[in-house]
């Protein structure tokens, strides 16, 4: 079967870095990518990683272990408009079917 | 267009019914995908367009669900014989270039679809 499991919710303080994780079992592997949805909108890509290790872009990151079926994403210097749900997805091979997780939402407080 | 459209943004019908949402994707983008999401859950996949033809359609949920994209641009999913649990959001996405790792999906507003 296919599977993608991240935390429900998350509540981290402005200015502060938070670590959202995201593990997964799927058939086979094409890539995995982090989306953001603000509440009542559509998502927006924010990474995409196919090889292990860290890619870096601002004040997001993500990090993928593919032989652990894992990944991070890491936002730092949070904001207030940070506070959205963060949607891990994978791609399969040998399609382009992509399967998300539920999401996390991450609330930030002042 | 500047990005993805959807219309209606909302659709309330009641059970039994036939509804069309549409998708106009991003000029350009040769891939197209539907998704359904429910409060509190990720997108889910329904079917995926290269060009004109539904190169996999393995999430539709059963045949009363049916998605076409004849001139390989504008999409409209169909549903028959409306149920209360096709209540959700309806989510369109397009792609540049599906067969290359690296691309990415931008998503429409989405219809939400609601069932009495």
């Amino acid at each position: 079967g296919q599977n993608i499991d991240q935390p429900t919710e998350m509540t981290a303080t402005e200015g502060a870095i938070v670590q959202i994780n995201c593990t997964y079992q799927t058939s086979g592997f094409n890539g995995l990518f982090w989306y953001q949805q603000h509440a009542g909108e559509a998502p927006t890509f924010l990474s995409y990683n196919v090889l292990d290790g860290l890619e870096e872009k601002g004040r997001f990151s993500s990090f993928l272990s593919r032989s652990k079926g894992y990944s991070y994403l890491l936002l730092k210097e949070l904001q207030m408009k940070d506070s959205a749900s963060y949607l891990c997805a994978v791609r399969s091979t040998g399609g382009f079917k992509t399967i998300f997780g539920a999401g996390t939402r991450l609330f930030v407080k002042a | 267009g500047a990005g993805v459209s959807q219309t209606p943004s909302n659709k309330v019908t009641e059970k039994g019914k036939y509804v069309e949402l549409r998708c106009d994707p991003i000029s350009g983008h040769t891939a197209l995908y539907w998704y359904r999401q429910s409060l509190g859950q990720g997108p889910e996949f329904l079917i995926y367009f290269q060009g004109t033809g539904a190169a996999d359609d393995s999430g539709l949920p059963n045949d009363r669900f049916f998605a076409v994209r004849p001139e390989g641009s504008v999409s409209t999913l169909k549903i028959q014989r409306t149920e209360r649990g096709d209540s959700a959001v309806y989510l369109c996405a397009s792609s540049l270039v599906a067969a290359t790792s690296t691309d990415t999906q931008y998503f429409g507003p989405g219809t939400r679809l609601t069932v009495l």
